[in-house]
C-alpha cells in the first residue's frame, strides 16, 4: 500500500514570496490533514478535510494561508505571501474516516526555509 | 496550560535499560492518545496507540493511560541505540475531533 506522497521535499523562498506545497493521501482515506511542525515543537494541525469539506481550519492564518481538496482526493496548501516564521517542515497525514481512534500517518513532509 | 504536556529531554538511557516517556494532558474528556516516534528530519511514525484506562503492550513497547490522573506513559524494554528518536504524544483532546500534540521527549541510547 502506497504511502501519503508530499511534494517539493525542500523549498527555500524570500519573505513575501508564495509557495504551494502537494499532498496526495493514502487511497480510500477520507481524511486529509495539514500540520506545521517548527523546530523543536510537535506538529499544529492546520487543516482538516473531511473528502473534500473542511472540518477544521481554526489554527490557519486564513489571511496568509488557503488550502483546497477540490475532488476530495489530493489536497494543496498555498502560503501567500511567506514570513520568516513560516519556516517549518509542513506535514501531510491522512486517515480512514477521522474517528478518534484512528491512526494518522504521515508524509515525507515538505521542509520550507524563508528568508 | 497546554493540553499536552511532555518534558523535551533529552532523556538519556543506557542500552538494555528500560526507557520512561510521560505524558500529561489537561482535558479530562480526552479520548485516545497515540505515541509516535520521529527520528531527525523525518516524519513521525506510530509506535502504540491507546484509549482503555490500564496497560497495553506491543513487544517491547508499552503504552499506560491514568484516565483519573490524566497521564499517558510509553515503556520501551530492552533498550536499542535505534530506539534515540523524539518520542510524541498526542491526544483527541476534549470535545474537539483534533489531534494534539506534545511537543516531544528526546531519548537517546547510549551504548
Amino acid at each position: 500500500e502506497a504511502g501519503v506522497a508530499q511534494s517539493p521535499r525542500y523549498k527555500i523562498i524570500e519573505k513575501r514570496q508564495s509557495v504551494a506545497f502537494w499532498c496526495n493521501p493514502i487511497s480510500g482515506h477520507a481524511t486529509l490533514y495539514w500540520y506545521q511542525q517548527i523546530l523543536g515543537q510537535g506538529p499544529k494541525l492546520l487543516i482538516q478535510f473531511q473528502n473534500n469539506g473542511v472540518v477544521d481550519d481554526s489554527q490557519l492564518p486564513k489571511d496568509r494561508f488557503s488550502a483546497e481538496r477540490l475532488k476530495g482526493v489530493d489536497s494543496t496548501l498555498k502560503i501567500q505571501p511567506a514570513k520568516l516564521e513560516d519556516s517549518a517542515v509542513y506535514l501531510c497525514a491522512s486517515s480512514l474516516s477521522g474517528g478518534f481512534q484512528e491512526t494518522q500517518y504521515f508524509g515525507p513532509g515538505t521542509r520550507l526555509l524563508v528568508l | 496550560q497546554k493540553e499536552v504536556e511532555q518534558n523535551s529531554g533529552p532523556l538519556s538511557v543506557p542500552e538494555g535499560a528500560i526507557a520512561s516517556l510521560n505524558c500529561t494532558y489537561s482535558d479530562r474528556g480526552s479520548q485516545s492518545f497515540f505515541w509516535y516516534r520521529q527520528y531527525s528530519g523525518k516524519s513521525p511514525e506510530l509506535i502504540m496507540f491507546i484509549y482503555s484506562n490500564g496497560d497495553k503492550e506491543d513487544g517491547r513497547f508499552t503504552a499506560q493511560l491514568n484516565k483519573a490522573s490524566q497521564y499517558v506513559s510509553l515503556l520501551i524494554r530492552d533498550s536499542q541505540p535505534s530506539d534515540s528518536a523524539t518520542y510524541l504524544c498526542a491526544g483527541y483532546t476534549g470535545t474537539a475531533s483534533k489531534l494534539t500534540f506534545g511537543t516531544g521527549t528526546r531519548l537517546q541510547v547510549t551504548l
